[in-house]
């Protein structure tokens, strides 16, 4: 067990509708990072938060957005979703806390499926 | 932009044996991480070894070892004795160590591991 946690496990939903992904990170991390995993496209992270701050944004789609609240939890909202949007989505969690050897630690992840 | 390569899709090992995954990757940096990352059938994603590129010294967590070539730019695990609950996709990934926003974990393909009983 990370300390990383996501909810909900699993998500089936249809083409056009919008979900909700949450995660809480370990205990005393201030940074949370959101990474999606597909066949096609493998592991690609999508964007990163620091104590409530957007600090980096990969390959993420404008349908996507996501914050994090003062508590540190994060929420990734997926709109409008596509068939292709169907993929397993990863939080991960590390303290940034300025140390080089700062490493990220991830939560179970989040299987969305888009029917 | 760094990339990785895992040139092994899929390997296979027998049951106490040893077995070396491969990895390569791209960058213009001197500073960074990289790591392992294991990916059982439940699909979670576990730290298996890190690596600063500055150490020389090459990281090892009892069955796990790494050999990095930083000239070039290989950084492959060892995975020693193996046991069944060792199966699973390896990921390698890289990390700059620029500082500032720059964390992001860039990953390879990955490698699906089957251990032989």
């Amino acid at each position: 067990d990370s300390g990383v946690t996501q909810t909900p496990k699993h998500l089936i939903t249809a083409t056009g509708q919008r979900v909700t992904l949450r995660c809480s990170p370990r205990s005393g991390d201030l940074s949370v990072y959101w990474y999606q995993q597909s066949l096609d496209q493998g592991l690609q992270f999508l964007i990163q938060y620091y104590n409530g701050e957007e600090r980096a944004k990969g390959n993420i789609l404008e349908r996507f957005s996501a914050q994090q609240f003062p508590d540190l939890h994060s929420e990734l909202n997926l709109s409008s979703l596509e068939l292709g949007d169907s993929a397993l989505y990863f939080c991960a969690s590390s303290q940034m806390d300025g140390r080089l050897t700062d490493t990220q630690y991830f939560g179970p992840g989040t299987r969305l499926t888009v029917l | 932009a760094q990339t990785v390569t895992q040139s092994q899709p899929e390997m296979s090992v027998q049951e106490a044996e040893t077995v070396t995954l491969s990895c390569t990757y791209d960058t213009s940096e001197s500073d960074y991480y990289l790591f392992w990352y294991k990916q059982p059938p439940s699909r979670q994603m576990i730290l298996v070894i890190r690596q600063e590129a500055y150490k020389q010294q090459n990281a090892t967590e009892n069955r796990f070892s790494v050999n990095f070539q930083k000239a070039a730019k290989s950084f492959s695990l060892k995975i020693s004795d193996s046991q069944l609950g060792d199966a699973a996709m390896y990921f390698c990934a890289y990390r700059s160590s620029s500082g500032g926003s720059n964390y992001k974990l860039t990953f390879g393909k990955g490698t699906l591991l089957t251990v032989n009983p």
